[in-house]
């Protein structure tokens, strides 16, 4: 199937942990997103990439480090986990600045 | 003031009514706008996309924009309980270090009654 996804779909830890959130998309898009929700269901962009080149890095604490080792792929990792961190992130893919399509999320709870 | 300002709801509208969504953004230099819909525990899904003034519709969805008011609006007509869901605007001013970001606002929750 065509579209973007995403592991783990569900995704428990301690404080302080280090995790990593994979993405994947094979809809030869050339442009790759992470979005934070919130609790209040607020969705808000944290990075973009664009050909693997960061073009978009909004006000995130550094222990969030994305990294895309090809167009298809975007991956997110956070060290030192804290209890703020705990919300659904979603990986998005468009090409250029078009249409984003979303990826089924990431429920990230930190304990 | 918020960049991209919904309704949060919830608005409740009888199955068969037309339901209005509306949307205000604060950029004026936003060139384009999306209508993504959310269900709970769901990702958002595109359903409609809009550019230019006027109106643009697609099935019983209708975009309306209008880039003097700052406004963007979305109604969905014959409304069916399978509607009821979140519904994100969004916005965007593609170009320069803005390129792709989209700035939602807080979303309006769409309940359609039978």
């Amino acid at each position: 199937d065509t579209a973007v996804s995403q592991t783990p779909k569900y995704l428990v830890t301690q404080m302080g942990n280090d995790k990593s959130i994979k993405c994947e998309q094979n809809l030869g898009h050339d442009t790759m997103y992470w979005y934070k929700q919130d609790s209040k269901k607020f969705l808000k962009i944290m990075f973009s990439y664009n050909n693997k080149e960061l073009i978009i890095n909004e006000t995130v604490p550094n222990r969030f480090s994305p990294k895309s080792p090809d167009k298809a792929h975007l991956n997110l990792h956070i060290n030192s986990l804290e209890l703020g961190d705990s919300a659904v992130y979603f990986c998005a893919s468009s090409r250029s600045g078009g249409e984003q399509f979303f990826g089924p999320g990431t429920r990230l709870t930190v304990l | 003031q918020k960049e991209v300002e919904q309704n949060s709801g919830p608005l409740s509208v009888p199955e068969g009514a037309i339901a209005s969504l509306n949307c205000t953004y604060s950029d004026r230099g936003s060139q384009s706008f999306f209508w993504y819909r959310q269900y709970s525990g769901k990702s958002p899904e595109l359903i409609m996309f809009i550019y230019s003034n006027g109106d643009k519709e697609d099935g019983r969805f209708t975009a309306q924009l209008n880039k003097a008011s700052q406004y963007v609006s979305l109604l969905i007509r014959d409304s069916q309980p399978s509607d009821s869901a979140t519904y994100l605007c969004a916005v965007t001013n593609a170009g320069g270090t803005s390129y792709g970001k989209l700035t939602f606002g807080q979303g309006t929750i769409l309940t359609v009654h039978p």
